[in-house]
């Protein structure tokens, strides 16, 4: 079956990066696009940005632009999301789905799985 | 603040209908697709495009969208729907994805 099992739990410092891997297994891994969604306490879902199936582009959402990367090694069906400059706002559950999408009578995207989650932790 | 409006908190009793609906300017050119998560849990696609549902998704949820608005329908609500759920589509730039700030579910 299609599945996304992510790394595990991190607790990192103030001005520290962290690196989230996500390995894909079930499908064709480089007919896909990525997005990786974060979860802060009590909130709601943030888009952070989205990778392509042969891993050379990426886009960012605004707010994280300048500190996000994302990577694809396709030879391990491994995807990463690297955040830096890490501080307390950034605390929380981190993401990634798989992109599916359609050109029905408009087009829609949506994202079927989803990797368990990543709780990153960023406190002094 | 998110390109998608949704209310924040919705009740519906049980064993009756409820709408929850997402607005945007988006959504004149892009469908949305729907998720529900329970606490703790990651969220699951419960709804895509106008009113497709995955496998496994209990025909009692339907979706709809007119305009600026999708909505998520859930016809004879089950105590296991009190969840928070979100609509997702893209930007009104076309350019960038975008959740709507999700509707707390609450089934009396």
């Amino acid at each position: 079956q299609v599945q996304l099992v992510q790394s595990g739990a991190e607790v990192k410092k103030p001005g520290a990066s962290v690196k989230v891997s996500c390995k894909a297994s079930g499908y064709t891994f480089t007919s896909h696009y990525m997005h990786w969604v974060r979860q802060a306490p009590g909130q709601g879902l943030e888009w952070m940005g989205v990778i392509n199936p042969t891993g050379n582009s990426a886009t960012y959402a605004q707010k994280f632009q300048g500190r996000v990367t994302m990577t694809r090694d396709t030879s391990t069906r491994t995807d990463y999301m690297q955040l830096s400059s890490l501080r307390s706002d950034d605390t929380a559950v981190y993401y990634c789905a798989r992109d599916v999408s359609a050109k029905l009578e408009k087009p829609v995207w949506w994202f079927d799985p989803w990797g368990q989650g990543t709780l990153v932790t960023v406190s002094s | 603040s998110s390109e998608l409006t949704q209310d924040p908190a919705v009740s519906v009793a049980l064993g009756q209908t409820v709408r929850i609906t997402c607005q945007g300017d988006s959504l004149r050119s892009y469908y949305a697709s729907w998720y529900q998560q329970k606490p703790g849990q990651a969220p699951v696609l419960v709804i895509y495009g106008k009113n497709n549902r995955p496998s496994g998704i209990p025909d009692r949820f339907s979706g709809s969208s007119s305009g600026y608005t999708a909505s998520l329908t859930i016809t004879g609500a089950q105590a296991e729907d009190e969840a928070d759920y979100y609509c997702y589509s893209r930007d009104s730039s076309g350019n960038y994805w975008v959740f709507g700030g999700g509707t707390k579910l609450t089934v009396l």
